[in-house]
């Protein structure tokens, strides 16, 4: 079974501040990992994976996420927060030795207060 | 390109009646995925296709919801004899493919808003 924990519902950073968004998993074998972010009214929007290779991904808009096996975490982070990153961001996993759907977790709320 | 599209957009039923939700993947993916969004819920798993495989149907909540991808192509999610708790925001998303190869991130299109009353 694969798992994914958002343990913040809300997160609230001034702008320009560093951003991050916890995120922990569990798999029986290997994860792949990913972050989306979903606008008000939109669908949800890829911002970055990992699958193999270096710990630290780097991915769209600035945001970069470390892997973290012992901990079983992927945080997602920001070193300067925009008011135009405040969304709904959602972690998801994917077991590669079984499922192909992603589990995802239950979202956080990011605001940026400017 | 073209990003992966539903439709409608919104749908406001009467409880009891079938409902037919349409998603048009992005062109070349052989995986399209339906999920259900729950007002402050995250994302529940509803049924996978890849290519001329028999889709993988377990996480349908019950048998009133069905789905079928005609073609390898367009897919539609049915629900029939609908319910108050079926209302939620329908997402269909796609990928390059199903299996475990790294070029495996979903494409995800705006929804469909469900409203039963």
């Amino acid at each position: 079974a694969q798992s994914v924990a958002q343990p913040e519902d809300q997160v609230n950073v001034a702008e320009g501040n560093p951003l991050t968004v916890k995120c922990t998993y569990s798999v029986s074998g290997n994860p792949y990992l990913f972050w989306y972010v979903q606008y008000p009214n939109r669908g949800l929007q890829f911002l970055l994976k990992y699958i193999t290779g270096d710990n630290l991904v780097k991915g769209s808009y600035g945001f970069e996420a470390e892997f973290n096996k012992s901990q079983t975490s992927f945080h997602l982070k920001k070193p300067s927060a925009l008011v135009s990153d405040s969304a709904l961001y959602f972690c998801a996993v994917r077991d590669t030795g079984s499922a192909r759907q992603l589990t995802f977790g239950s979202g956080t709320q990011l605001t940026v207060l400017p | 390109g073209a990003g992966v599209s539903q439709s409608p957009s919104n749908k406001v039923t009467e409880k009891g009646k079938d409902v037919e939700l349409r998603c048009d993947p992005i062109s070349g993916h052989t995986a399209l995925y339906w999920y259900r969004q729950s007002l402050g819920q995250g994302l529940e798993f509803l049924i996978y296709f890849q290519g001329n495989s028999a889709p993988d149907k377990s996480g349908l909540p019950s048998d009133r919801f069905s789905a079928e991808r005609t073609g390898g192509s367009v897919s539609t999610l049915t629900i029939q004899r609908t319910q108050q708790e079926d209302s939620a925001v329908y997402l269909c998303a796609s990928s390059l493919a199903g299996t475990s190869g790294a070029n495996n991130e979903q494409f995800f299109g705006p929804g469909t808003r469900l409203t039963v009353l």
